[in-house]
This record gives C-alpha cells, sequence and structure tokens, in this order.
C-alpha cells in the first residue's frame, strides 16, 4: 500500500495569512494526488484533483503542486470559512489512502 | 443534483452483521464506481472498498482490514449500493460514507451513518 505522510498534523493561522500543507507519497504517485477539506460534523469536499486541479467551484484561493512523492496545498489570504481540516489522498492505485490529515485552527 | 444517501447504521453487538445501504440520485448510477469510506471518531478517512461498475465487470476490492468480513454489491436498477458488514468488530466503530468514485477522485459523498459496534 502507499503511505501518505502529511505535515504538520496542526497548525494555527489568521486571516489574511498564507497557508502551505505539504503531503509525501511513499512511492512516485505522478499527480494522482487529491485534496480534501473537511469541517466538523461534514463529509469531505473535494478541493484539488490531479495535484493542481481545482475542483469547480472551489475558490482561486487554493491551488495545489508537485508530483512523484511530494505535493503541496496552499491557501493563500486565509479566509474565516478555510479553517477545517485538510487531507490529501492518493488515486494512483488502490487501497486509496490518506495522509493523517492537517487542522488549520484560528491564531 | 447528484445526492447520496445512506441508511442502515446503528448500535451493533461485536460479532453480529449489518448492511448499509447508499440511495444515489442525480446521475447514471450504473456508469460509476462506488466506493465507501469510513472515519472512526476523531480519526482520519480511511477507505473500505469499492464495486465497479458492471461495464466494467462490477467486482470489488476491499481493504485488507475489512476483506473476507465485508461485500458490497450494487442494484443499478434502484440506484442502490450495498455494504454488508459481518463479523463486526469494535474497531470497526466509525462514520461511513457512500461515494461516487471517479477512479479515486471522489466529488461527491453523502451524510455518513454512523456505526457502532459495541457490547
Amino acid at each position: 500500500d502507499i503511505q501518505m505522510t502529511q505535515s504538520p498534523s496542526s497548525l494555527s493561522a489568521s486571516v489574511g495569512d498564507r497557508v502551505t500543507i505539504t503531503c509525501r507519497a511513499s512511492q512516485s504517485i505522478s499527480i494522482y494526488l487529491n485534496w480534501y477539506q473537511q469541517k466538523p460534523g461534514k463529509a469531505p469536499k473535494l478541493l484539488i484533483y490531479a495535484a493542481s486541479s481545482l475542483q469547480s467551484g472551489v475558490p482561486s484561493r487554493f491551488s495545489g503542486s508537485g508530483s512523484g512523492t511530494d505535493f503541496t496545498l496552499t491557501i493563500s489570504n486565509l479566509q474565516p470559512e478555510d479553517f477545517a481540516t485538510y487531507h490529501c489522498q492518493q488515486s494512483y492505485s488502490p487501497p486509496w489512502t490518506f495522509g493523517q490529515g492537517t487542522n488549520v485552527e484560528i491564531k | 443534483e447528484v445526492q447520496l444517501v445512506e441508511s442502515g447504521g446503528g448500535l451493533v453487538q461485536p460479532g453480529r452483521s449489518l448492511r448499509l445501504s447508499c440511495t444515489a440520485s442525480g446521475f447514471n448510477f450504473g456508469d460509476y464506481a462506488m466506493s465507501w469510506f469510513r472515519q472512526a471518531p476523531g480519526k482520519g478517512l480511511e477507505w473500505v472498498g469499492f464495486i465497479r461498475s458492471k461495464a466494467n465487470g462490477g467486482t470489488a476490492e476491499y481493504a485488507a482490514s475489512v476483506k473476507g468480513r465485508f461485500t458490497m454489491s450494487r442494484d443499478d436498477s434502484k440506484s442502490i449500493a450495498y455494504l454488508q458488514m459481518n463479523s463486526l468488530k469494535t474497531e470497526d466503530t466509525a462514520l461511513y460514507y457512500c461515494t461516487r468514485d471517479n477512479g479515486g477522485n471522489i466529488e461527491f459523498w453523502g451524510q455518513g451513518t454512523l456505526v457502532t459496534v459495541s457490547s
């Protein structure tokens, strides 16, 4: 199975900040990497697919980059509604596996 | 509008069985693979397995943690996916999500149904 390691596990930031979350795969997964946002009590929401493609309806302050084993999710100009948990997930080969999540909290 | 509605969760004793259902609407159900995920309280997301569309064989794949105990099936005429869970363990306690699986890109999720395994 492909292991996904996400960092940091949590971070504190202020509205307007630029936030970066990283995700590393245990083997090359090309660009088969997705990012999800999850708020308490809600199902995850797909933000970025194929490493850098923005899902329809997702604000452009969210961006993704990377290929191979190292990936990054960046949130520029953090907004109040962005405080949530973010998960990376590889879709290169089943079993689909996730990072442990990053909780973005208000500073 | 795509909708996925899970049902069938509840409290069950260890070793017993439970069947979850996922009723889909808003898309051609038979064209898509369906995946189940779960999330234990306060924990991360775990893929449980998926069932392919009939056009792709209709076969299922499972996570190692549930293989041999869980079985997925689908009724395309009713747009329903099922997750039969046997020999349940306390570690199966989680919120179970039904999703539409587009090659591992999970765009649509249900609201989840809670399964609690406890004596």
